[in-house]
Formats: structure tokens, C-alpha cells, sequence
């Protein structure tokens, strides 16, 4: 498809339990990010890519948290040991050129991430 | 983390008025953003500002920058139907330093609109 898709669209996790959620962004995107989102509230920035490289991770809340995105294009967050304080949706987002403001960003549906 | 201050956080309006929704931030940003969200999917650009006092229009959605680059806000016009959902408002620093775009976004301001 032409957009940013994310899998699985919903994940229920027994509390220690480690999750890894996908991100395909737009063919081509040089810029990849992720944000969480609680309930109620806006998407707060988690970590950013641009191609391979992860140049921004200020935003990830624990060492729990690991983004990968090995080859440049699609992306993994993951959560190891997950807390209930981790049930958000999470975000992925891409933009055609490197971080340098002015990109339109373009969102993904969400995994909403669910601890039991 | 920083969140951007936006008001109010809901609206319940009948079809055909206008709404007004307004973004206030501590910090100074580059550009400001708003974004419609719908249940069960992510933020689409409804409008993008890039500098101070600009005012831009799309169809019935006007939204101006803030002279002091720490505001924003975002008037639609005769609302329908379809204009339901979460409105969120975000700043971006922009080129430069270690910000690489990333957007901070306001709470939200859920819209309701009566037939």
C-alpha cells in the first residue's frame, strides 16, 4: 500500500512479557519515528531514524524499550518485560528526507498495546 | 514529557457553527502543525505554519502562528458532520541542533458536532 502500516494493529501481553511491534514505512522514507500514545493524551515522542541509523532514542522512557531498523526501511520497536504503565498506542511516522524540519509526517495506524 | 497546553478539550457544537481551538506552548517552535485524528487511526496533517503571524487556510480550516511563535490557533468554519474527532495542535523546532523534527503535541481537543 502507499502508506505507513504497522502489525499487529492489537497486542494483549501479560505484564513480563516482551512484545515487538513492526513498522513499514512509506518505500523510500529516509526518516522514521515513533511516538506513544496513552489514552486521552498526545503522542509523545519516543526515538528517531534516519535510514539505519538511530540518532534520537531521548524519548524512550526505559532501557525496556529497544527500536531497531536494520536495513533502512522497515523498523522494530520492542518492550521487554512489559509494565501495564506501557498499555499506549504506539506510533510509527515517516517523512520523506532527513530530520530537518518542514517534512510532512506521515502517520501509521497504531498498535494499541494492551498489559495485563 | 513536554506536552503543548490546548484548549478546550472538548466541544459539543450543532451542525453549521464555527469552532475555535487554540494552542499554547513555554517554548518557542519553528512550526506549528494541526492534526485530525479518527478512532483507530493515526494524526493527518490538516495544516502546516512555518512563520510567525502567518495565517493559512485549507477549505473551511484557518489557522494562524503566533507572533511570538509560542502559540496557535485553529478556527473551522460552518462545521458538519465529518469534522468529528481529536483535533491536536504540535510544534516543531525544526533544522538545527538534535530536534530532527520531531513533533510535541497538545492534548487534544475532541469534537462533537449534532446534525
Amino acid at each position: 500500500g502507499a502508506g505507513v502500516s504497522q502489525s499487529p494493529r492489537y497486542k494483549v501481553a501479560k505484564r513480563g512479557q516482551d512484545v515487538a511491534l513492526r513498522c513499514d514505512p512509506i518505500s523510500g522514507h529516509v526518516s522514521l519515528f515513533w511516538y506513544q500514545q496513552a489514552l486521552g493524551q498526545g503522542p509523545e515522542f519516543l526515538t528517531y531514524f534516519q535510514n539505519e541509523a538511530q540518532l534520537d532514542k531521548s524519548g524512550l522512557p526505559s532501557d525496556r524499550f529497544f527500536a531497531e531498523r536494520p536495513e533502512g526501511s522497515v523498523s522494530t520497536l520492542k518492550i521487554q518485560r512489559t509494565q501495564q504503565e506501557d498499555s499506549a498506542v504506539y506510533l510509527c511516522a515517516s517523512s520523506p528526507f532527513p530530520g530537518l524540519g518542514r517534512d510532512t509526517q506521515y502517520f501509521g495506524p497504531g498498535t494499541r498495546l494492551t498489559v495485563l | 514529557g513536554q506536552q503543548l497546553n490546548q484548549s478546550p478539550q472538548s466541544m459539543f457544537i450543532q451542525e453549521g457553527e464555527d469552532v475555535s481551538m487554540n494552542c499554547t506552548s513555554s517554548s518557542i517552535f519553528n512550526t506549528w502543525l494541526w492534526y485530525k485524528q479518527e478512532p483507530g487511526e493515526g494524526p493527518v496533517l490538516l495544516i502546516a505554519l512555518y512563520k510567525a503571524g502567518e495565517l493559512t487556510s485549507n477549505g473551511r480550516l484557518t489557522a494562524q502562528f503566533g507572533i511570538t511563535r509560542k502559540d496557535s490557533f485553529l478556527n473551522i468554519s460552518a462545521s458538519i458532520p465529518s469534522d468529528v474527532g481529536i483535533y491536536f495542535c504540535a510544534g516543531q523546532t525544526g533544522a538545527g541542533g538534535t530536534s530532527y523534527g520531531k513533533l510535541t503535541f497538545g492534548q487534544g481537543t475532541i469534537l462533537t458536532v449534532h446534525p
